[in-house]
Order: structure tokens, then sequence, then C-alpha cells
């Protein structure tokens, strides 16, 4: 089993719409989780990150985590085409510290359409 | 923006040939990751250093495979000789770890894309 899941996509939605993108994690001594986007032929940019359980907002992008259920969602708002995008979900290896090697989902493609 | 650069951004070269790749982490970090893009695998670790240091090379090819930091500004990736699987993309990371703190997460660079003919 991967240490981190991710549906692949794609995702398609219309400009405006509510996105919801997720993951799943088998080991519970994980605190610590990443958001990457990557653009087209770019490397990862780091998005947003949390720590332990709860949500994280950041402008439209909000990060969940629920510990009990081993899940975390990027919610964007307000989508925009320029959110066009591979989204990552990431954490460090083996519940390291936040710092360290990561472990990654396969990452869900999504298209924001104008 | 201080960020992670890393050279040649493309590369194609026939089997067999070795393969050099660099990266200049961001000034002052001292953790450095090299990971592997493939649509199959996703993104995997393949080594990383810490002050320099080796911690963990795992993820590679021992054979062919070998991953230096000749100094703090510069982190090279070597494939000596390269096949075909080898192609995917290369991405070296940068980050400043302390322990027993919540440190930053990693920075990545833009990537190597590899061709092996």
């Amino acid at each position: 089993q991967k240490e981190v899941e991710q549906d692949p996509g794609p995702l398609s939605v219309p400009e405006g719409a509510i996105v919801s993108l997720n993951c799943t994690y088998s080991n519970s001594a994980f605190q610590y989780f990443m958001w990457y986007r990557q653009y087209s032929r770019k490397g990862p940019e780091l998005l947003m990150y949390t720590y332990s359980s709860g949500n994280k907002e950041d402008g439209r992008f909000t990060a969940q985590v629920d510990k009990s259920s081993k899940y975390i969602s990027l919610f964007i708002r307000d989508s925009q085409p320029s959110d066009s995008a591979t989204y990552l979900c990431a954490t460090p290896i083996s519940g390291e510290t936040s710092g360290s090697r990561l472990t990654f989902g396969e990452g869900t493609q999504l298209t924001v359409n104008p | 923006d201080a960020r992670v650069t890393q050279t040649p951004r493309h590369k194609v070269t026939e089997m067999g040939q070795e393969v050099t790749m660099r990266c200049q982490p961001i000034l002052g970090h001292n953790t450095v990751f090299w990971y592997r893009q493939t649509m199959m695998q996703g993104l995997e670790l393949l080594a990383y250093f810490r002050n320099r240091a080796p911690l963990d090379d795992s993820g590679m090819p021992k054979d062919r495979f070998s991953a230096e930091m000749p100094d703090a500004t510069l982190a090279t990736l070597k494939i000596q000789p390269s096949e075909p699987r080898d192609s995917a993309v290369y991405f070296c990371a940068s980050g400043l770890f302390f322990e027993n703190t919540v440190n930053q997460p990693q920075h990545f660079g833009d990537g190597t894309r590899l061709s092996i003919l």
C-alpha cells in the first residue's frame, strides 16, 4: 500500500467553481502535510502546509486535515483558469519532521475552463 | 525570490553516455534532495544530503547513479552508463532543517528533463 494515495483525475471545472482535491494516507504517525502545485514543465511549488488536524486558509485556498480518517483535502474557492495545474499532496516519510524527505501522492490534474 | 537552480533544463543523449545534472540550492539551505518524476511512478526520492553529508541514497540504482555535494552551493547527480529507462524529469529541492522544530517545507527547482535514446 502506498503511503499517500491521490485520485489522479483529470478534473475539469468551470471558472468560479469550488474545487475539492483529496488524499488519503496510511501511517497515523504522519503529522505534517503539504500541498504543492505543479504547472506544466515546472517544478512543484509549495502552496500550503499544515500540522496535525484542522484547517488552514490562505486566500482562496483552504487545506484541511482529518487525522481520524487519515484524509487531507485542498479546497479552491472561485477557481480561475490560472489554477489549472497538477496538485500534489505530500507528507514527510515515516512521520519525520516537516523539513525532511517527502512522499507524494500521484497528483491530480486540474483544468479550470473559462 | 530565492530559487533552486538546476542545469541543464533539457538533456538528450544516447544510451551508454554519462549524464551529469547540477543543482544550486537556495543560499543558506542545509538540506538538498534529488527526486525523479515519471508518469508511471510519480515523484520519488532518490537521495538527500544534510550539511553536504549523504543521509539516504536508497532510492538510487547504485550501480549507475551517484550523487555528491562538492560544496554547499552545488549538488550533482550523475548517471553512468545511462539507459533509456532513466528518461524522466529529475528535480532538486532544498530546505533549511533544524532538529526538534517545525521546519519550512522544501522548495523545488524546475528540473532537468532527461531523454535517453
